[in-house]
């Protein structure tokens, strides 16, 4: 089983609302990563956590946080995001000494 | 800094046929490429890896050839379907964090 899950598919928030994305892998994966994709471009990596550990935040504005609870969940809480964060948000996982990350089916963020 | 770079933003192939997607990176000290298919709203799905000892390695429809005099892999899908048709990404994988190429918009016409 490779599967990775995102919640919720589709989110429309305005830019004084407060929500979270989450992720969820049972694959006993131990690092966990954030991306965002705007359209037509490739993915960019936001943050990465080894061991539910934040251990790489690509210089993310504070708007977005992140947070492991468990070594299987994931989130991503938004606040006082701008309509240009209007993107598709990627989870990926991948298990120890793998080089393949495992992509879930992303979350679609708009922002009003 | 590894720079991934996919010169062609489109290819069609004709059914049946051998498609060639092509990946350039500027540094010669790597780890591992990975080839990523994706379909429109949905996450890329994990197709095919190579390691810098290698210089081919193949699953199924599927081979990357890696030249590394030339710092030039390629993803040669043969046969090729209509349901190969989505952008295909090369990613290069250091420390676990990738790298992804600009992507190709492969279609494959029946």
């Amino acid at each position: 089983d490779t599967e990775v899950t995102q919640t919720p598919k589709h989110l429309v928030m305005g830019m004084t609302n407060k929500k979270s994305l989450k992720c969820e892998q049972h694959m006993g994966h131990r690092a966990m990563y954030w991306y965002k994709q705007k359209a037509k471009k490739p993915p960019e990596l936001m943050f990465v956590y080894s061991y539910e550990k934040l251990s790489i935040n690509e210089s993310v504005p504070s708007r977005f946080s992140p947070e492991c609870p468990n070594s299987s969940l994931l989130n991503l809480h938004l606040h006082a995001l701008q309509p240009e964060d209007s993107a598709l948000y990627l989870c990926a996982s991948n298990g120890p000494g793998t080089y393949e990350q495992y992509f879930g089916p992303g979350t679609r963020l708009t922002v009003t | 800094d590894q720079q991934v770079k996919q010169n062609s933003p489109s290819l069609s192939v004709q059914e049946g046929r051998i498609s060639i997607l092509n990946c350039d990176y500027t540094n010669s000290m790597f780890d591992y490429f990975l080839w990523y298919k994706k379909y429109p709203a949905e996450g890329p799905t994990f197709l095919i890896s190579i390691s810098s000892i290698k210089d081919k390695n193949e699953d199924g429809r599927f081979t990357v050839f890696l030249n590394k005099s030339a710092k030039h892999l390629s993803l040669h899908i043969v046969p090729s379907q209509p349901g190969d048709s989505a952008v295909y990404f090369c990613a290069h994988n250091a420390g676990n964090m990738l790298t992804f190429g600009g992507g190709t918009r492969l279609m494959v016409k029946p």
